[in-house]
């Protein structure tokens, strides 16, 4: 079946400095690929998304690139601010998903970025 | 943006009350909404994924008499936890895909509600 995995948090950063959070999936079809963020107390919020191999997402500075052959979709900023801490979640939907195109979930990276 | 409302936010009520969460989608129509259970500082788990006009299909584990949905519209979804009880105490998340969209396209969810069985 599917999967992801995510780095385990939390991470802990200093205003400014550089964020990855590891991601890596497995799928038996073509899956699209997401990041969610979740803010303390909300539902999730879509960041950003990429739907086929080499496809960069990007929004908010935040960026991402689908890596069919290292099955990764590693997250990025080049400059964190204390606004980005919130809870992150990786994510797939499966071409080959029967459930109606259900999303599956990493087990999320909370942030925490500090001033 | 496409918008999916959940309410209420937070229910607070006495065991063995039923309660009933209501998920939206404001802007668009949604043949297929989905219900997740989050545990603090845990990932999101499907419950169900609930189907316009049908029945829900439950995931493993999850009990369908204890959680009833209702897709009765196709941008209205409903979550009742019957006889609830302080193990029910979670926040519980819907979400909603476009209808029509395929698996590329992101889903959309709603803000969460906080229930608490005292």
């Amino acid at each position: 079946g599917d999967s992801v995995t995510q780095m385990e948090g939390p991470v802990t950063l200093s205003e400014e400095a550089f964020l990855t959070i590891n991601c890596t999936y497995t799928a038996t079809g073509y899956p699209s690929l997401f990041w969610y963020v979740q803010y303390p107390g909300e539902g999730l919020q879509l960041l950003l998304k990429a739907t086929k191999a080499d496809d960069k997402g990007s929004n908010k500075g935040f960026e991402a690139t689908y890596r069919k052959e290292t099955t990764s979709f590693h997250l990025e900023k080049g400059s964190v601010q204390v606004s980005d801490s919130a809870v992150y979640f990786c994510a797939l939907s499966d071409t080959d998903n029967n459930a109606g195109n259900m999303l599956t979930f990493g087990g999320g990276t909370r942030l925490m970025v500090k001033p | 943006g496409a918008v999916v409302s959940q309410h209420p936010s937070r229910v607070i009520c006495k065991s063995g009350t039923s309660v009933k969460i209501e998920c939206r989608s404001l802007d668009f129509q949604a043949t297929t909404m989905f219900w997740y259970r989050q545990f603090p500082k845990q990932s999101l788990m499907l419950m169900a994924t609930s189907n316009e006009g049908s029945k829900a299909t439950y995931e493993q584990g999850v009990e369908k008499d204890k959680f009833l949905i209702n897709h009765a519209s196709l941008t209205l979804s409903t979550l009742t936890v019957t006889s609830a009880h302080p193990e029910d105490s979670s926040f519980y998340i819907c979400s909603a895909r476009d209808r029509g969209s395929y698996s590329n396209q992101p889903q959309h969810f709603g803000d969460g509600t906080r229930l608490s069985i005292l």
